[in-house]
């Protein structure tokens, strides 16, 4: 089945700064590709999503940009605020009638003042 | 969107009991999803479960542990049976809207087994 890496598993950035957490996966089939923001004690949220006609997709100061060639997908949040540390979960969801979600093992992001 | 509402949010129990999940949406949607999450590490799909059938289960998780029903398209139970202590963990169903893809997960059931 579909495996995702996800990299850095720990990153921490000023306020204001720039965040980029980096996604690869193997299926070439995989068409949807979202990114999930868990707080704690709380459920994920689909913050960003991107589909594979894309290459690039923006709301606020979340990009998503996607490279099908290498396989390889990632999100920059820019603009940083405290109110962004939490655990982000890139996934990718492999083509076909059974919907499956396969999840990164996450990245915990501290934004400090 | 949907809105998945999930009970009981937190609960502990003795090894060897079970345990029931229910997972309630806000409108009708054709499949659900459970999830298991340790603490602070990945989401894992259990099972996929849609109306009027049996469950599909992902490897390593089996129908004699965690039987899922699914009567209608607005419920779904998950039961954690024999609970051992490495089954605590966060419990999420899910599930997407449409076409979409868009995945929406409950509030979470956070169990714990002594």
């Amino acid at each position: 089945g579909e495996q995702v890496e996800q990299l850095p598993s720990i990153l921490r950035v000023q306020e204001g700064s720039s965040a980029s957490i980096n996604c690869s996966y193997e299926d070439s089939a995989s068409n949807y590709f979202p990114w999930y923001k868990q707080e704690p004690g709380e459920n994920p949220k689909l913050i960003i999503d991107i589909r594979s006609n894309m290459e690039r997709k923006q709301i606020q100061e979340l990009i998503v940009l996607l490279d099908k060639k290498a396989k390889r997908f990632s999100l920059h949040i820019t603009d940083t605020q405290p109110g962004d540390s939490a655990m982000y979960f890139c996934a990718a969801h492999s083509g076909g009638s059974n919907y499956k979600l396969t999840f990164g093992k996450g990245t915990l992001l501290t934004v400090t003042p | 969107s949907v809105l998945l509402y999930q009970k009981p949010n937190r609960d502990i129990c003795q090894s060897g009991t079970s345990l029931k999940i229910q997972c309630v949406a806000d409108s009708q949607v054709v499949s659900m999803f459970w999830y298991q999450q340790f603490q602070e590490q990945s989401l894992m799909l259990m099972a996929t479960a849609n109306e009027g059938s049996e469950a599909t289960y992902e490897s390593g998780f089996t129908k004699d542990k965690f039987p899922i029903s699914r009567p209608n398209l607005t419920f779904s139970t998950l039961t954690v049976n024999n609970a051992r202590p490495g089954d605590s963990s966060i419990y999420f169903c899910s599930s997407k809207v449409g076409n979409t893809g868009q995945l929406y997960f409950g509030e979470g059931s956070k169990l714990t087994v002594l």
